[in-house]
């Protein structure tokens, strides 16, 4: 069965850090492509970050956390890792851990976690 | 970044009834398009990829259509199980992806 499980998440004032995990199972995963989706109370998705499947080759973020978030992945632990500096109270989310997949050009987020909750206050 | 905008934000239709919904890319993405569920207190679950491929184990009343700016998820039978929020979301650029705003179903 394949699995992604979060961790990380807790309570953090304005301008602190914190670390999220996302340990899978079930799957190859330095073969996948990776992402972090957050979602705040009562609001939409929001994609946070992509990872290629070596962690190299490709690493991209949304534009709106202006270079706070690093995303790495260690294939040999089978995990996802998502570094979160400066946070701001408009942080505070669900982070879910995305596993990502292709069919020929078109890419999909096929498999989520259960999330982490962050929340940012003083 | 590319706006993803759905339609209805929200909408309430009974069992059986047909339901629509629509994203609207604010620019042509050809069929880089995908539709995503989400349960109270769950996390989103693939229905359809590459706007109109059925997910794995996805049940047959869901339909995607479109290409270029519009796109449709179908609900040919709406079903109790069916009550959720619904998201598109863009592949086009996959340096920025983005998510629709979210279509909330309710069962009447």
């Amino acid at each position: 069965e394949v699995q992604l499980v979060e961790s990380g998440g807790g309570l953090v004032q304005p301008g602190g850090s914190l670390r999220l995990s996302c340990v899978v199972s079930g799957f190859i995963f330095r073969d996948y492509e990776m992402n972090w989706v957050r979602q705040a109370p009562g609001k939409g998705l929001e994609w946070v970050s992509y990872i290629s499947s070596s962690g190299g080759s490709s690493i991209y973020y949304a534009e709106s956390l202006e270079g706070r978030f690093t995303i790495s992945r260690d294939n040999s632990k089978n995990s996802l890792y998502l570094e979160m500096n400066s946070l701001r109270v408009e942080d505070t989310a669900v982070y879910y851990c995305v596993k990502g997949d292709r069919r020929q050009y078109y890419y999909y987020m096929d498999v989520w976690g259960k999330g982490t909750t962050v929340t940012v206050s003083s | 970044d590319i706006q993803m905008t759905q339609s209805p934000s929200s909408l309430s239709a009974s069992v059986g009834d047909r339901v629509t919904i629509t994203c609207r890319a604010s620019l042509s993405i050809g069929t880089y398009v995908n539709w995503y569920q989400q349960k109270v207190g769950r996390a989103p679950t693939l229905l359809i990829f590459a706007a109109s491929s059925l997910q794995s184990g996805v049940p047959s009343r869901f339909n995607g259509t479109g290409s270029g700016t519009d796109f449709t998820l179908t609900i040919s039978s709406l079903q109790p199980e069916d009550l959720a929020t619904y998201y598109c979301q863009q592949t086009y650029r996959t340096r920025a992806l983005t998510f629709g705003g979210g279509t909330k179903v309710e069962i009447k």
